[in-house]
C-alpha cells in the first residue's frame, strides 16, 4: 500500500524566508504527485501537479520537484509571506491504484509571521 | 464556472438519523470521489465513481452509500449516522485523461453526529 509522509508536521518562520516542505512516498510507481494548499475550514486548492515524467514544476514563488527513484518530492516557497500561512498537503497518484485514487500525506502546517 | 460545489456546508445529526450530501461539478469530469478528513488521519477515500451509473468502494466505505445518476452529481448517503462519522467530507472530481488526473476539490461539508 502506498504511504505518504510529510515532514515537518508544523513550521513557523518569519516573513521573507525561503522554505522547503518535504514529502516522501513508499512506492515509486506513481502517475503524478500533487501539492495542495488548505486554509482553515476550507477545501483543498491545487497548487502544482508534477507528472511522473517531469522533474519539477513552477508557479510564481512555488517550485515543486520530484525524485521518483528516491520516493521524494519537495515544495520550495520563495520569499514567504504571511498570506502563505496554511496547511500544505501532498498526494501521490499511485500507478497501481484504481483510476485516479490519491494517497495523501497528513500535511505541513505553515505559519509565516510578520 | 463554479467548479465543485457541496451541499450542505454544515450539518448536525443525532445518532441513527440519515442524510444525503450532494456534490455537483460543472467541468464535465468523468471521475468523482468522496473523502473524509479527520484530525491526525489525513484524507481517506470513501467511495468513488468512474462514470454515470458506476460506483466503487474506497478505503473506508462502511456506513456510507453513494449514487451517480447524473454525470455532474455524486451523492453520499449516511443511512444511520454514528458519532464515528463526525468529520469533514470533501468531494472531488477529475478528468479521465492520463497522465493528468488532476483532482479539483469542493469546499467541504462539516458533519457532527451527536
Amino acid at each position: 500500500k502506498q504511504e505518504v509522509t510529510q515532514i515537518p508536521a508544523a513550521l513557523s518562520v518569519p516573513e521573507g524566508e525561503n522554505l522547503v516542505l518535504n514529502c516522501s512516498f513508499t512506492d515509486s510507481a506513481i502517475y503524478n504527485l500533487q501539492w495542495f494548499r488548505q486554509d482553515p475550514g476550507k477545501g483543498l486548492t491545487s497548487l502544482l501537479l508534477i507528472q511522473s515524467s517531469q522533474r519539477e514544476q513552477t508557479s510564481g514563488r512555488l517550485n515543486a520537484s520530484l525524485d521518483k527513484s528516491s520516493g521524494r518530492s519537495t515544495l520550495y516557497i520563495a520569499a514567504s509571506q504571511p498570506g502563505d500561512s496554511a496547511t500544505y498537503l501532498c498526494a501521490a497518484l499511485h500507478r497501481g491504484s484504481t483510476l485516479g485514487r490519491l494517497y495523501f500525506g497528513r500535511g505541513t502546517q505553515l505559519t509565516v509571521w510578520p | 464556472n463554479a467548479g465543485v460545489t457541496q451541499t450542505p456546508k454544515f450539518r448536525v445529526l443525532k445518532t441513527g438519523q440519515s442524510m444525503t450530501l450532494l456534490c455537483a461539478q460543472d467541468m464535465n469530469h468523468e471521475y468523482m470521489y468522496w473523502y473524509r478528513q479527520d484530525p491526525g488521519m489525513g484524507l481517506r477515500l470513501i467511495h468513488y465513481s468512474v462514470g454515470e451509473g458506476t460506483t466503487a468502494k474506497g478505503e473506508v466505505p462502511d456506513g456510507y452509500n453513494v449514487s451517480r445518476l447524473k454525470k455532474q452529481n455524486f451523492l453520499l448517503g449516511l443511512e444511520s449516522a454514528a458519532p464515528s462519522q463526525t468529520s469533514v467530507y470533501f468531494c472531488a472530481s477529475s478528468s479521465a485523461g492520463l497522465p493528468i488526473y488532476e483532482q479539483y476539490f469542493g469546499p467541504g461539508t462539516r458533519l457532527t453526529v451527536t
